[in-house]
């Protein structure tokens, strides 16, 4: 039962332009989110996260958006430079049982010089 | 360095063999998870602990799986038995005491093998 899911396995984008990459959850009790970023032989690094009382939130060239409604959240990255290629992954976890994280499956980002 | 560690980094073994995998989290932490990780998929969670107090098991957590915290610092995981199903990245991560709105730290992980 795949509680959070991330349907674009990859992503290419050109370096100095904007990478978005995609998450929706299923569990409407989910009220922390976070991204974490892998690369090859690493375990994953955090990124950025949010809570769901707010919609937005920022850290330098990278932001997360939720839309509680939707179910969905979004990771842009602006200016995409080539370091930031790697596997991002969206995690979520609900008050009631706050030390399980829920992953998605990933999306692989590459980002062109 | 002060991050989560994780020994060994590979282990390749034959079925049937047992393993034990290690994992040093950063030292304040008082919470340990345990997650593993299969090709294409992200982490799925096996188990944490609380200090030395296992508080929950995912039912991936088969009864040839058991960990153990035995003084609240590292941790240990074992395979026995082991099947080729078993073959996977296992992954360690720590978590400060600090309320439930902060981040889990992963350490390397270790990739089994199993032949």
């Amino acid at each position: 039962d795949q509680q959070v899911k991330q349907n674009s396995p990859s992503l290419s984008v050109q370096e100095g332009r904007i990478s978005i990459l995609n998450c929706d959850y299923t569990n409407s009790m989910f009220d922390y989110f976070l991204w974490y970023k892998k690369y090859p032989a690493e375990g994953p690094t955090f990124l950025i996260s949010i809570s769901s009382i707010k919609d937005k939130n920022e850290d330098g060239r990278f932001t997360v958006f939720l839309n509680k409604s939707a179910k969905h959240l979004s990771l842009h990255i602006v200016p995409s430079q080539p370091g930031d290629s790697a596997v991002y992954f969206c995690a979520a976890s609900a008050e009631y049982n706050f030390n399980k994280f829920y992953f998605g499956s990933g999306t692989k980002l590459n980002v062109k010089p | 360095d002060t991050g989560v560690s994780q020994d060994p980094r590979h282990k390749i073994t034959k079925r049937g063999q047992n393993v034990t995998f290690r994992c040093d989290p950063i030292s304040e932490h008082n919470r340990l998870y345990w997650y593993r990780q299969t090709l294409g998929q992200g982490p799925e969670f096996l188990t944490y602990f609380q200090n030395e107090a296992q508080l929950e098991k995912s039912r991936l957590l088969s009864d040839r799986f058991s960990a153990e915290r035995p003084k609240g610092s590292f941790s240990t995981l074992e395979i026995q038995r082991t099947e080729q199903g078993d073959s996977a990245m296992y992954l360690c991560a720590s978590r400060s005491i600090q309320g439930s709105y902060n981040e889990q730290f992963f350490g390397p992980g270790t990739r089994l093998t199993v032949l």
